[in-house]
């Protein structure tokens, strides 16, 4: 079974550019969350989608923004780069969702370096 | 505000000996806690869980134990072997979300 898949997985920017990150989920799983990781933040929650619908949002600007599409993909957006924003994206995919499910899945992430 | 606190940023330990991680959480209302592991260049991959209602969980050489009198939950890994070298993340979830810590880098010397 295929894992959760990232793209880009690296990708350079320079400040007030705008990223598309993109996740495809396990198979099956319909919800799809996102996580910003810098250092010393550990991992911070962004927003999650489940069947094409924001579920939760976690403390970022308006900047960061997502979709979800009907075969689960998903697709995270940040206009107007700040080089705060550098930082390792995850996403990661779950069947029903991050209510109690026990486990997350994943993906490599996506590495954004903004200049 | 860090909800899920891991306040050691790394962890060195002999090969063969116990490692113990910990994690220190400030919401009462967190009902699940879980371990990842994440290697460099990889996604963090769960390790073990353990439900608010119980205080150990045990799986092979990973075993995690929550004081919820203290807020404080931890990982041992015994014995620890140098695969086990990585980053570990400890999460709680309130049923809605989940809060990740900083993470723990351990590394196993052979």
């Amino acid at each position: 079974k295929a894992g959760v898949t990232q793209t880009p997985r690296y990708l350079i920017k320079t400040r007030g550019q705008q990223v598309t990150l993109s996740c495809s989920p396990i198979s099956g799983h319909r919800s799809v969350s996102w996580y910003q990781q810098t250092p010393g933040q550990g991992l911070q929650f962004l927003f999650e989608y489940f069947s094409e619908t924001q579920r939760n949002k976690g403390n970022f600007p308006g900047r960061f923004s997502g979709r979800q599409f009907s075969n689960s993909r998903s697709e995270m957006n940040v206009s107007t780069l700040e080089l705060g924003d550098s930082a390792l994206y995850l996403c990661a995919s779950s069947l029903v969702g991050q209510a109690n499910t026990g486990e997350l899945f994943f993906g490599e992430g996506s590495r954004l370096t903004v200049l | 505000d860090q909800q899920v606190k891991q306040n050691s940023p790394s962890l060195s330990v002999q090969e063969g000996r116990i490692s113990i991680l910990n994690c220190d959480y400030t919401n009462s209302m967190f009902d699940y806690f879980l371990w990842y592991k994440k290697y460099p260049a990889e996604g963090p991959t769960f390790l073990i869980s353990i439900s608010s209602i119980k205080d150990k969980n045990e799986d092979g050489r990973f075993t995690v134990f929550l004081n919820k009198s203290a807020k404080h939950l931890s990982l041992h890994i015994v014995p620890s072997q140098p695969g086990d070298s990585a980053v570990y993340f400890c999460a709680a979830d309130t049923g809605n979300q989940f809060y990740f810590g900083t993470g723990t880098s351990l590394t196993v010397i052979p």
